[in-house]
């Protein structure tokens, strides 16, 4: 079964530090770009960042741009986002994807993980 | 960013509507496009991508059309299991932008 599962998500203090993972299973995972999107309480969905198949390119939202570090370990099919300086607006739920072949095609999604940044 | 606008926000319908939704983007995206379902409590699931394929395993009844600038998402006849939040996506440029989201309810 193709699959992604994400683990990490918990309650943080603003400030604080946390990494997400995102293990693959089912399919050749290093052959795929792997994206993170997050989804506020009541909130529509926004992309956060991505990582190429190999690793050696990534690209970040405005919003996590230097705070944010995406990584990835193909050994491991894992994918890593490393969240730093954490601020209340971060909070939300954190998604993994990969973008298949074909515009727009981002397919399968993990079930997500929750961070809540709060004092 | 490229601004995605989607319309309705909302609307409710009945079994058997066809239901549309557009989705509008700030700059011509070409067909690279898709549209996405989320029920609550659930990830987005791929719906139709490059504007008008429609992912495996995806019920016939879900269209998509469109290119450059305007997009359309139609529910040709809608069944009580579509109540659900659809998102129009645009991965043309970085960042990937989506719409606000179209809440679908069955009368």
């Amino acid at each position: 079964e193709v699959q992604l599962v994400e683990s990490g998500g918990n309650l943080v203090q603003p400030g604080g530090s946390l990494r997400l993972s995102c293990v693959a299973s089912g399919f050749t995972f290093n052959n795929y770009w792997v994206h993170w999107v997050r989804q506020g309480p009541g909130k529509g969905l926004v992309w956060v960042s991505r990582i190429s198949s190999d690793g050696t390119s990534t690209s970040y939202a405005d919003s996590v741009k230097g705070r944010f570090t995406i990584s990835r370990d193909n050994a491991k099919n894992t994918v890593y986002l490393q969240m730093d300086s954490l601020r209340a607006e971060d909070t939300a739920i954190y998604y993994c994807t990969t973008r298949g072949g074909g515009s727009s095609r981002f397919d399968p999604w993990g079930q997500g993980t929750v961070v809540t940044v709060s004092s | 960013a490229i601004q995605m606008t989607q319309s309705p926000s909302s609307l409710s319908a009945s079994v058997g509507d066809r239901v549309t939704i557009t989705c509008r983007a700030s700059q011509d995206i070409r067909n690279d496009f898709g549209w996405y379902q989320q029920k609550p409590g659930k990830a987005p699931k791929l719906l139709i991508y490059a504007a008008s394929s429609l992912q495996s395993g995806v019920p016939s009844r879900f269209s998509g059309s469109g290119s450059g600038t305007d997009f359309t998402l139609t529910i040709s006849s809608l069944q009580p299991e579509d109540s659900a939040t659809y998102y129009c996506l645009q991965d043309y440029t970085y960042p990937p932008t989506f719409g606000q989201g179209t809440k679908v309810e069955i009368k």
